[in-house]
C-alpha cells in the first residue's frame, strides 16, 4: 500500500531558487492538505483542496502556491525560497464522506533547508 | 478559531508504567471530533486514536485510552504498560466537523526509559 507519498525526501536550496514538492495518493481521497511544521512545533496548514481545480489557503500560506489538476496529485510550489520556509512539510490526505473527521493520512515528510 | 494547548512540553516514564498526556482546546463547536497522532522519530505522524465528541464512552486502542471531558475541552491520552517504542512526540488535535482540517498543539516530547 503506497498510500501517500512525497518527494524529494530531503532538499537544500540557495535563497531565491524555486522548487515543487510533489505529493500523490493512491487512495481515491478527495481531501489534501499540506502543512510545515518548525522545530519544536506543532504542523501549520498551509494549503488544502477538496477535489480537482479547487485549492484554497490556510494559516501560512504566503510563499506558496498549489494546484490540483488530478485527484491524486497536489504539488506544492516554492517561489523564491526564503530561510524562513527551511522545514518539513508534511503532505496528507483523506476521503470526506457523509460524517466529518474522517481520518487522515499523512506522508512521510520533507526536509527542506534554504540556505 | 480553534485552539489546541498541550502543557507538558516533555514527560517520561519507565518502561511498563502508566503515563497520561494533557490536552485541552478551546471551541465554541458542538460536533467536532479530536485526535492524538504519533510523531517518532522517523517524523511520519501516525495516528493513535480519535474520539467523536458526540459520543460520551472514551475511545480505546489496545494500551492507549483517552479520557474525554467535553465540558472541561479536556482529551488526556493514557498510554499503559509503556513500552520503548513509544518513545516519541504526540501531537492532540482538533477537527471541526464538516471543516476536514486539523488544528495541532505544540506536542508532548515522551520519553519511555528502560
Amino acid at each position: 500500500n503506497a498510500g501517500v507519498t512525497q518527494t524529494p525526501k530531503f532538499r537544500i536550496l540557495k535563497i531565491g531558487q524555486s522548487m515543487t514538492l510533489q505529493c500523490a495518493q493512491d487512495m481515491n481521497h478527495n481531501y489534501m492538505y499540506w502543512y510545515r511544521q518548525d522545530p519544536g512545533m506543532g504542523l501549520k496548514l498551509i494549503y488544502y483542496s477538496v477535489g480537482a481545480g479547487i485549492t484554497d489557503k490556510g494559516e501560512v500560506p504566503n510563499g506558496y502556491n498549489v494546484s490540483r489538476s488530478t485527484t491524486e496529485d497536489f504539488p506544492l510550489r516554492l517561489e523564491l525560497a526564503a530561510p524562513s520556509q527551511t522545514s518539513v512539510y508534511f503532505c496528507a490526505s483523506t476521503r470526506l464522506n457523509s460524517f466529518a473527521g474522517n481520518t487522515i493520512y499523512f506522508g512521510e515528510g520533507s526536509w527542506l533547508t534554504v540556505v | 478559531a480553534q485552539t489546541v494547548t498541550q502543557s507538558q512540553p516533555e514527560m517520561s516514564v519507565q518502561e511498563a508504567e502508566t503515563v497520561t498526556l494533557s490536552c485541552t482546546y478551546d471551541t465554541s463547536e458542538n460536533n467536532y471530533y479530536l485526535f492524538w497522532y504519533k510523531q517518532p522519530p522517523s517524523r511520519q505522524m501516525i495516528l493513535v486514536i480519535r474520539q467523536e465528541a458526540y459520543k460520551q464512552q472514551n475511545a480505546t486502542e489496545n494500551r492507549f485510552s483517552v479520557n474525554f471531558q467535553k465540558a472541561a475541552k479536556s482529551f488526556s491520552l493514557k498510554i499503559s504498560d509503556s513500552q520503548l517504542g513509544d518513545t516519541a512526540m504526540y501531537f492532540c488535535a482538533f477537527m471541526k466537523q464538516g471543516s476536514e482540517k486539523l488544528v495541532f498543539g505544540k506536542g508532548t516530547k515522551l520519553t519511555v526509559n528502560p
